[in-house]
């Protein structure tokens, strides 16, 4: 079965305390691996798409990494305003999987 | 730029009674278009998606209906609001099925 799993659930750093976080797939036939940030009453918003293992993107404390069966979302020394919760989908060009979630708060 | 938008924000609605939300896209030209419903806990599920005008595919059976009149507009139907659903339901398009999808600020319903 196509399943999505991310962890921790939830995470709490101090501000300046950089971590990873986790997105591991079990699907026939990645076609691409999305990560989103979604912050309360709010839709999801698109950050990275990941194509193929050992693909990375960057985006300001953020960095997003591949391998053939999970996916590491980076922060590097967070600040308070990363504080959200992070989703990733994976396409296998007929579904979208999305993981429940990593909720993250940032502590100053 | 492309712009997504969902009305309303919130809503409050009796049991038995009808449903209709909205959404646009703006910016682009023949988006694929998704409805999802977010319960807390259990990520998103996909309820509809239209690749064009009139044509819809449903992934779930339940009490819920999408239609497509125009090229940027999707509406979520309801003749009977049920309890179960309740929950947060958010639009998205994209410009293709291995494109990333992009999301309104979603509706939150609420039936009593």
């Amino acid at each position: 079965e196509d399943q999505v799993t991310q962890s921790p659930e939830a995470l709490r750093l101090q501000e300046g305390e950089s971590s990873s976080l986790n997105c591991s797939y079990t699907v026939s036939g990645l076609r691409g691996l999305f990560w989103y940030r979604q912050d309360p009453g709010k839709g999801p918003e698109f950050l990275f798409t990941l194509y193929s293992a050992g693909e990375e993107k960057e985006k300001e404390r953020l960095k997003a990494t591949l391998t053939k069966k999970e996916s590491f979302l980076h922060i590097t020394a967070p600040k308070p305003e990363d504080s959200a919760t992070y989703l990733c989908a994976v396409n296998t060009g007929n579904q979208f999987y999305f993981g429940t979630g990593t909720s993250l708060t940032v502590i100053p | 730029s492309q712009t997504i938008h969902q009305w309303p924000a919130t809503l409050v609605q009796p049991v038995g009674s009808p449903l209709s939300l909205e959404c646009t896209v703006e910016g682009t030209s023949n988006p694929n278009l998704y409805w999802y419903r977010q319960a807390a806990g259990r990520g998103l599920q996909l309820l509809f998606y239209s690749v064009g005008i009139g044509q819809i595919s449903s992934e779930v059976p339940q009490n819920l209906s999408a239609s497509r009149p125009q090229d940027r507009q999707f509406i979520l139907s309801s003749k009977k609001l049920l309890l179960s659903d309740s929950g947060f339901y958010l639009c998205a398009w994209s410009l293709g099925s291995l494109q990333p999808q992009h999301f309104g600020d979603g509706t939150r319903l609420s039936i009593l």
